[in-house]
């Protein structure tokens, strides 16, 4: 049950979009419909962003939004702002391979 | 106002038994499922385990050896006892609750950092 490959840094400046990938294997992401995404604040806990591939919690900003090509899962930033620089993480679960995150990324915002 | 609450030893030796609990408030813990998951210093999210209310459980199967998680309805609490520890399960500990769909976190308790240490 190995990691979900993120990329360790993504940046962006005020108002631009960033994607964040996650990458798995047709045994986790390629046949889940049950990805989710959380961003995380230097010592805080996880905050639920993203459930079930695309839908957003409310009182999420629809600024963060979902999606899903093949084994694939990405988090799209729209209108970046300076609260938005923080550590995410992707999560993927299957009943062949449940609960599996990501390697996160830090979200710089320049 | 749904919370979680975390509580329990913050220092282990090698090879002690890590114990920690987690309250539920707002809420019952009925017809919910219900997780640990961990962080180690610096590192990524790790999933250790859940438990439905009913008492049902499913472990990472890299944890599974050393891992129980139980729960007590009476009094909204579940638990998490880790086995044989070493110093690479030093790490902050979460609890969290699932969503109603049943497959993301969507509540999470403060965090509880474990050191293991001799």
């Amino acid at each position: 049950q190995s990691a979900l490959t993120q990329p360790a840094s993504v940046s962006g400046s005020l108002g631009q979009s960033i994607t964040i990938s996650c990458s798995g294997t047709s045994s986790d992401i390629g046949s889940s419909n049950y990805v989710s995404w959380y961003q995380q604040y230097p010592g805080k806990a996880p905050k639920l962003m993203i459930y079930d591939v695309t839908s957003r919690p409310s009182g999420v900003s629809n600024r963060f939004s979902g999606s899903k090509s093949g084994n694939t899962a990405s988090l799209t930033i729209s209108g970046l702002q300076a609260e938005d620089e923080a550590d995410y993480y992707c999560n993927s679960y299957t009943d062949n391979s449940p609960y599996v995150f990501g390697t996160g990324t830090k979200v710089t915002v320049l | 106002q749904v919370q979680l609450q975390q509580w329990g030893a913050g220092l282990l030796k090698p090879s002690e038994t890590l114990s920690l609990t987690c309250g539920f408030y707002g809420g019952s813990l009925s017809a919910h499922y219900w997780s640990w998951i961990r962080q180690p210093p610096g590192k990524g999210l790790e999933w250790i385990g859940e438990i439905h209310y009913i008492g049902n459980t499913k472990y990472n199967p890299s944890l599974k050896s050393r891992v129980t998680i139980s729960i007590d309805t009476s009094k909204n609490q579940f638990s998490l006892r880790l086995n044989s520890v070493s110093a690479a399960d030093t790490a902050v500990y979460y609890c969290a609750h699932h969503g109603v769909a049943g497959c993301y976190f969507d509540y999470w308790g403060q965090g509880a950092l474990v050191t293991v240490s001799s």
